[in-house]
């Protein structure tokens, strides 16, 4: 099985700072089928980002992903209040593996 | 729109059974494959267990054997059946919307819908 290993585990920014994020997987990933997403504390996780990079439909901008192979960024260009949770990011063909987390708290 | 609804957790003895559901609307169901994806409580993100849209099934491997997934096309609903329950099967669950079959291709799609979720808890 693939494993996905998230770093840092959690981060502490202010509002207006650019966060990277990493995902790194423990063989190639096809044809970068990797997808992130951003939970908050009682609510369902939210897709943002698919096939590495692709935005989903109502998502901002300052989001971003990049990408290929074994190693994965999820970006925030400029972080706003609302971007204060946990993302993940998930393999998401043949397997369904999720990473176990990036926690964006305020610094 | 889009939504999925789960229903039917709740608290059962370990070594008890429990079948959840998972109230599809909005989309043609019979064309998507579904997942079922649990969180303990502070912790991340499982897959548990999929069906695909032509009835194809898996498992993680430490619900194999106890947990059984299947789906209702027409009734638009999603179930997991849920034996030989162990404390560490507590956990909100979630049932999410992926990949899709049209009649002559597949296309592999992220989680892109998710349900409120269920909770289980599994404690005497």
């Amino acid at each position: 099985d693939i494993q996905m290993t998230q770093s840092p585990s959690t981060l502490s920014a202010s509002v207006g700072d650019r966060v990277t994020m990493t995902c790194r997987a423990s063989q190639s990933i096809p044809n970068s089928w990797l997808a992130w997403y951003q939970q908050k504390p009682g609510k369902a996780p939210k897709l943002l980002i698919y096939k590495a990079s692709t935005l989903e439909s109502g998502v901002p901008s300052r989001f971003s992903g990049s990408g290929s192979g074994t190693v994965f960024t999820l970006t925030i260009s400029s972080l706003q209040p609302d971007d204060f949770a946990t993302y993940y990011c998930q393999l998401y063909d043949a397997y369904w593996t999720f990473g176990q987390g990036t926690k964006v708290e305020i610094k | 729109d889009v939504q999925l609804v789960e229903s039917g957790g709740g608290l059962v003895q370990p070594g008890g059974s429990l079948r959840l559901s998972c109230a599809a609307s909005g989309f043609t169901f019979s064309t998507y494959d579904m997942h079922w994806v649990r969180q303990v409580t502070g912790r991340g993100l499982e897959w548990v267990s999929a069906i695909g849209s032509g009835g194809d099934t898996y498992y993680e491997d430490s619900v194999q054997g106890r947990f059984t997934i299947s789906r209702d096309n027409a009734k638009n609903s999603l179930y997991l059946q849920m034996n030989s329950l162990r404390a560490g099967d507590t956990a909100m669950y979630y049932c999410a919307r992926a990949g899709y079959c049209s009649s002559s291709t597949c296309y592999v799609l992220p989680f892109d819908t998710w349900g409120q979720g269920t909770m289980v808890i599994v404690s005497s």
